[in-house]
């Protein structure tokens, strides 16, 4: 079955380092792959998405590339900020099973 | 600009006990479906609806009940409340025209306690 791998959490960050979240996924075919982001006490929103190989997804100042050839999707921001503190979710979609794979989810804690 | 409504956003059960989340979504989306989050789990799907009159199961759809009589409404029932349905539920909405690319659009999440 298809499969998304993420990072255990959390990853703990003074402001303005520069963060990087893995993702692997295992699909049989070709997925359109996104990252969605929970905020405390809040539902998921999207961050970003890519649908096919080499495309690069960004917002906010977060990048992922949609890598076919190690199957990977990982997540990164040059600068992070406090207010990026949350919990961060990849997740897989298939054209024909129409719902989302998500991994477990790695929460982000930036200190000051 | 409503999207993805849930209510309510929090409740308590006692086991035994049943319960209905409602899920209304007003921009005219074919494809809903509901996910718990349980802790270190992700989100995993219950069920979902690619239209009115059709559901069908999703991972994890023992213990609850769906129906989609209306495009817009989506309710999820609870038939007899357990301790291992707490968590916490999100109702999502996406077109439903076999692009897998479609940005899927959850709700703000129904956190529920069963005691």
């Amino acid at each position: 079955g298809n499969s998304v791998t993420q990072m255990e959490g959390p990853v703990t960050l003074s402001e303005e380092a520069f963060l990087t979240i893995n993702c692997t996924y295992t699909a049989t075919g070709y997925p359109s792959l996104f990252w969605y982001v929970q905020y405390p006490g809040e539902g998921l929103q999207l961050l970003l998405k890519a649908t096919k190989a080499d495309d690069k997804g960004s917002n906010k100042g977060f990048e992922a590339t949609y890598r076919k050839e190690t199957t990977s999707f990982h997540l990164e921001k040059g600068s992070v900020q406090v207010s990026d503190s949350a919990v961060y979710f990849c997740a897989l979609r298939m054209v024909t099973r129409r719902a989302l794979t998500f991994g477990s989810g790695t929460r982000l804690q930036v200190q000051p | 600009n409503a999207g993805v409504t849930q209510t309510p956003k929090f409740q308590v059960l006692k086991t035994g006990q049943s319960m209905t989340l409602q899920c209304a979504q007003d921009m005219n989306h074919e494809y809903m479906s509901w996910y718990r989050q349980d802790p270190g789990m992700g989100l995993r799907l219950i069920h979902y609806s690619v239209g009115a009159g059709i559901t069908d199961q999703g991972e994890v759809p023992n213990g609850y009940n769906v129906s989609r009589s209306t495009t817009e409404d989506f309710p999820l029932r609870l038939l007899s409340a357990a301790p291992s349905q707490t968590s916490v539920y999100f109702c999502a909405s996406s077109p439903d025209d076999y692009y897998s690319g479609n940005t899927i659009y959850f709700g703000e999440g129904s956190w529920l306690t069963v005691v």
